[in-house]
């Protein structure tokens, strides 16, 4: 069974840095092709893709937010970590990851499995 | 930026009706094209994968079709459990991006 869960703080103040961690299970992240994301979701809007990392530690960005957004993953503990930096008001979203499954065409990559979401407010 | 526009935003439907959801990318995608169902206050639920293939577990009432740059969900016989805003990704370049959603509302 494959779960992800997201886990950080609720409240972050304007300038200070977000740090988000998504624990997964029922799969590696060493296995070839496959990739975990984190994606947001401001209250009433839609998604948006943050970033990626693969089994590879290939890193991919939104490059609207690539300045302030850093990926990394812990293997061993099954965790993909998002750091943003210089958060704001603006940045108040649920933020999920998600599974990118491997596959042997690139159609057949889609995200399959998405954590629960956290709500991360930002406000002073 | 792909964009993807999403048609209609919304719409109100009854039990039983077909439902027709379209998905327009600004580029062409071939078919790396995915629809998520999310109901308020839950996460997406991966629905549709390549356009047209329907993850495991899937109601066979939902269905895809589509390639290129136009793309259109459809729900055969809409069930109660259906009334729900539906997204579609492009997951064919980077950045990867989402469109707008379609609440489906009960008429």
């Amino acid at each position: 069974q494959i779960t992800l869960k997201e886990s950080g703080p609720t409240l972050v103040k304007p300038t200070q840095t977000l740090t988000l961690t998504c624990t997964f299970s029922g799969f590696s992240l060493s296995s070839s092709g496959v990739a975990v994301a984190w994606i947001r979701q401001p209250p009433g809007k839609a998604l948006e893709w943050l970033a990626l990392i693969y089994w590879d530690d290939d890193k991919r960005y939104s490059p609207s937010l690539k300045s302030r957004l850093s990926i990394t993953k812990d293997t061993s503990k099954n965790q993909v970590v998002l750091t943003m930096t210089n958060v704001d008001p603006v940045d108040t979203a649920t933020y999920y990851c998600a599974r990118r499954r491997s596959g042997s065409v690139a159609p057949d990559k889609m995200f399959d499995y998405w954590g629960q979401g956290t709500l991360v407010t930002v406000s002073s | 930026d792909i964009q993807m526009t999403q048609s209609p935003s919304s719409l109100s439907a009854s039990v039983g009706d077909r439902v027709t959801i379209t998905c327009r990318a600004s580029q062409a995608i071939t078919n790396s094209l995915a629809w998520f169902q999310q109901k308020p206050g839950r996460a997406p639920k991966s629905l549709i994968y390549a356009a047209s293939g329907l993850l495991s577990g899937v109601p066979s009432r939902f269905s895809g079709s589509g390639y290129g740059t136009d793309f259109t969900l459809t729900i055969s016989g809409l069930q109660p459990e259906d009334f729900a805003t539906y997204s579609c990704q492009q997951y064919n370049s980077y950045p990867f991006t989402f469109g707008g959603g379609t609440k489906v509302e009960m008429k």
